[in-house]
Parts: structure tokens; C-alpha cells; sequence
């Protein structure tokens, strides 16, 4: 199947920084992303759809200013956590639609876990 | 999309089929049944869809009730890495990228 990478697999911030994940899709174009968050021994919930170069779409609940999220081209989304505070601290994962077969799979990343101190 | 229902954990020895069971009563008539497999700390691993044809691929089986109103995922030789977390999921059309609602799935535990 597709490849979809994510960097950086974790990372540990201080509370009040903002951190930066990354979401490429390395061998095929993803005009959709889809940004999931995933608590321990819970599901995965999503957070945002996000179409290359146009506004992302949130989920209800989930506050916009404090996720902020990027598309700008048709191999990478980026999703920046502001102010980050220990209740943030999760498991990211984002998803791509568009892959070799065009049959509608979307293709998850190994996800990002984010520990907030 | 349809809601689904899965059975919370289930058990299978190494080397036999495990087959997982899925409810998906109101499903429509342009609704795909996807499986997907989350193996703990990583993200979910597509594994087989369908629409009203059993399927058939190098992970998985894909069996389709008549009404569509049920699946089941069979793993045919399951091993110790097959244990996981297993979803599934009906979502709107085959060439769509349409989200994917993820419900609380079924543990796999696959033993010796």
C-alpha cells in the first residue's frame, strides 16, 4: 500500500510551547488529510480534514486557534499543537486519501506521541 | 456513515482462523464496509473493503451477508502478530475520501 510518513514519532515539549507535526505522503498525491488524536485505551478520534490549499475542517469540539493545521501541498500537512498543555498530550495520527489504487483506502502514519510537561 | 457493532475481544490460538464479526444493520445502499488493524502504538493498517462481494486479498477475507447488514473479517492462519485492535468501519463510496469514524473495535489476542 501507500506510504504515509510522520515526523517527529514523539516528542516532549515544556507546557506553553507549540509543537509542529509533520504528515507526508511519500509515493502518491493526498488532496485530503485527516488528523486523528488517540488518548490511551481509547479509539481514535478525529480531529480535522484537511484539503490542500484550502481551510481545514474541524470536528466539533475541537478548537481551531489551538490545532492549527496546514496543507499546503498535495505531499505534506502539518499540524502545529499551540500552548501545548499536559491534558494535549496524546497520540497523533494522521491519514491520506489518494493513493495508487484510487479505491478509496486512506493510508494511516506510524502517528506522533506528544507528552506535554 | 452506519454505525457499527463489534464484539469487544475476542481469543484465537496461533495457526487457526480467527474470524471477527461485524454488525452494520443500517448500512446503505452506497456504503463500503472497511477493515482496518491498529497494533499497539502505531497507526491503523488498512487490511480489505468491500461493498457487497466477498473479498479476498494476502491479509484477509472478506465475507458479506446477502443484506449487507453483517461482515466477517477471517484471518485464515492467524499468528502472534495479527494481534491487535481490529475496526470496522462503512463509510460513503469506494473513490471518496471520506472520513473514517473509528469505533472502539475489537482486541484480537492471538496465544501460542
Amino acid at each position: 500500500g501507500a506510504v504515509v510518513s510522520q515526523h517527529p514519532s514523539w516528542v516532549i515539549c515544556k507546557s506553553g510551547t507549540s509543537v509542529k507535526i509533520e504528515c507526508r505522503s511519500l509515493d502518491f498525491q493526498a488532496t485530503t488529510m485527516f488528523w486523528y488524536r488517540q488518548f490511551p485505551k481509547q479509539s481514535l478520534m478525529l480531529m480535522a480534514t484537511s484539503n490542500e490549499g484550502s481551510k481545514a475542517t474541524y470536528e466539533q469540539g475541537v478548537e481551531k486557534d489551538k490545532f492549527l493545521i496546514n496543507h499546503a501541498s498535495l505531499t505534506l500537512s502539518t499540524l502545529t499543537v499551540t500552548s501545548a498543555h499536559p491534558e494535549d498530550s496524546s497520540f497523533y495520527i494522521c491519514s491520506a486519501g489518494g493513493g495508487l489504487t484510487n479505491t478509496g483506502e486512506l493510508f494511516f502514519g506510524e502517528g506522533s506521541r506528544l507528552t506535554v510537561l | 456513515d452506519a454505525k457499527t457493532t463489534q464484539p469487544t475481544s475476542m481469543d484465537c490460538a496461533e495457526g487457526r482462523a480467527a474470524n471477527l464479526p461485524c454488525n452494520h444493520s443500517t448500512i446503505s445502499g452506497n456504503e463500503y464496509v472497511y477493515w482496518y488493524r491498529q497494533i499497539h502504538s502505531q497507526g491503523p493498517q488498512y487490511i480489505i473493503h468491500g461493498l457487497k462481494n466477498n473479498e479476498t486479498n494476502e491479509m484477509a477475507s472478506l465475507i458479506i451477508t446477502e443484506d449487507r447488514k453483517s461482515s466477517t473479517l477471517i484471518l485464515p492462519h492467524a499468528t502472534l502478530r495479527d494481534t491487535a485492535v481490529y475496526y470496522c468501519i462503512v463509510r460513503a463510496g469506494g473513490t471518496s475520501y471520506g472520513k473514517l469514524t473509528f469505533g472502539q473495535g475489537t482486541i484480537l489476542t492471538v496465544h501460542p
